[in-house]
């Protein structure tokens, strides 16, 4: 099943841009993360965000989280080309066992 | 050691073949996941263990067969395999009931 679906499927923008990322899910949740995955490898986590918060920051990330609407966006400051990858929306569904279900993804393309 | 190692790297069997794939992780998770990722698209929940007993199994065909023989390592074996099978198979582990999850660099795997 899938539960997240990203906004937009693919960005493409330059260096020093910012990047906004959306995703929308369907359940209740506990929680909902980002996560990286470069060239079709290993998932990175970069960010946590719990059902009763609504924005969180780390490092040039800004994620926020609107649980009444049933969407978060992950912000990406100041790009770089090595932020060049795919980003991914997962939650675990309130009542669940605390599987991850992802979105479809955004695929970056940060030009230098 | 925040590592999830995932082997071998790259795997080609034919359909009659038996063939394992492996994880290991030394943080102590207790959980930890098979997800399978086709060319552009999501990671897939396959199998989900928590503390070495298989909680989740997301209606996987028998051909894959979970095993997680103690808390550091999971297996996957695989017998007679179809070429839709071929695809990026990531596993990953998490403290049981919080999903921030470590990611290993995943088995491509090509059923020839």
């Amino acid at each position: 099943s899938q539960q997240g679906e990203e906004d937009p499927q693919a960005l493409s923008i330059q260096e020093g841009e910012n990047a906004t990322m959306n995703c929308s899910y369907k359940t209740s949740i506990n929680n909902l993360q980002w996560y990286r995955q470069n060239s079709g490898r290993g998932l990175v986590h970069l960010i946590l965000i719990r059902s009763n918060e609504r924005e969180k920051h780390s490092g040039r990330l800004r994620v926020t989280l609107d649980t009444s609407k049933k969407s978060s966006s992950l912000l990406i400051t100041a790009s770089r080309a090595a932020d060049t990858a795919s980003y991914f929306c997962a939650t675990d569904e309130a009542g669940s066992q605390g599987n991850l279900i992802f979105g479809k993804g955004t695929k970056l393309s940060v030009k230098p | 050691d925040t590592e999830v190692t995932q082997t071998p790297k790259h795997l080609v069997m034919g359909m009659t073949n038996k063939k394992s794939l492996k994880c290991e992780q030394h943080m102590g998770h207790r959980a930890m996941y098979w997800y399978k990722q086709k060319a552009k698209k999501p990671p897939e929940l396959m199998f989900v263990y928590s503390y070495e007993k298989l909680s989740i199994n997301e209606s996987v065909p028998s051909r894959f067969s979970p095993e997680c023989p103690n808390s550091s390592l999971l297996n996957l074996h695989l017998h007679a395999l179809q070429p839709e099978d071929s695809a990026l198979y990531l596993c990953a582990s998490s403290q049981v009931g919080w999903t921030e999850a470590f990611f290993g660099q995943g088995t491509r795997l090509t059923v020839v």
